[in-house]
């Protein structure tokens, strides 16, 4: 199973937006609605910030949002806070024949 | 508070094998599957294996399938993976994780270090 495809990085300004793009095919994300997105700082464990494409968790704040199109999942992040700048992987289930999951490659985003 | 505690890591060299361990507490350990994932330093993230709630279920990665093997003990509240022919390429942090509260994983260990080397 190969794994998703994400930017490796993408960068913007305190209070701007920023979308992280997400492609796998139609066998993961275009298949099911388990797409998930993770925010990791470094040297800490992931934090699960969207689930089922759109859905945030409690405590997650209102700025993280989820969307799929097709094949291609999206994290946008409004408003953006210092605080943000980590690495975000996007997850799908992949079942198919078997149970799996993918994740994507990871998209370093930087506040300038 | 809902924990998941991994231990077990080390420097073992190609070949060899190790047995990891996770140890879970602050939710009913024997009503939630189980997953490992890990990561490769400075890699991404990569699903290894799961466990059902009651062990009568497991999957693997096609990476790991074979030479690792996932199990969990309900009474002691912890979950394995044993380890067998490792290779280079299973140089990683291995983490824990479970779906508690929603479909996707929403809770973490802090992950435990596996280098794999001569």
């Amino acid at each position: 199973q190969s794994a998703l495809t994400q930017p490796r990085s993408v960068s913007g300004s305190p209070g701007q937006s920023v979308t992280i793009s997400c492609t796998g095919t139609s066998s993961d994300v275009g298949g099911y609605n388990y797409v998930s997105w993770y925010q990791q700082h470094p040297g800490k464990a992931p934090k699960l910030m969207i689930y089922d494409v759109s859905k945030r968790p409690s405590g997650v704040p209102d700025r993280f949002s989820g969307s799929k199109s097709g094949n291609t999942a999206s994290l946008t992040i409004s408003g953006l806070q210092a605080e943000d700048e980590a690495d975000y992987y996007c997850c799908s289930y992949a079942g198919s024949y078997t149970f799996n999951w993918v994740f994507g490659g990871g998209t370093k985003l930087t506040v300038l | 508070q809902v924990q998941l505690v991994e231990s077990g890591g080390g420097v073992v060299q190609p070949g060899g094998s190790l047995r990891l361990s996770c140890a879970a507490s602050g939710f009913t350990f024997s009503s939630y599957g189980m997953h490992w994932v890990r990561q490769a330093p400075g890699k991404g993230l990569e699903w290894v294996a799961f466990i059902r709630y009651d062990g009568s279920n497991k999957y693997y990665a096609d990476s790991v399938k074979g030479r690792f093997t996932i199990s969990r003990d309900n009474s002691k509240n912890t979950l394995y993976l044993q380890m067998n022919s490792l290779r280079a390429e299973d140089t990683a942090v291995y983490y824990c994780a479970t779906s508690i509260w929603v479909d996707a994983f929403d809770i973490w260990g802090q992950g435990t270090m596996v280098t794999v080397s001569s």
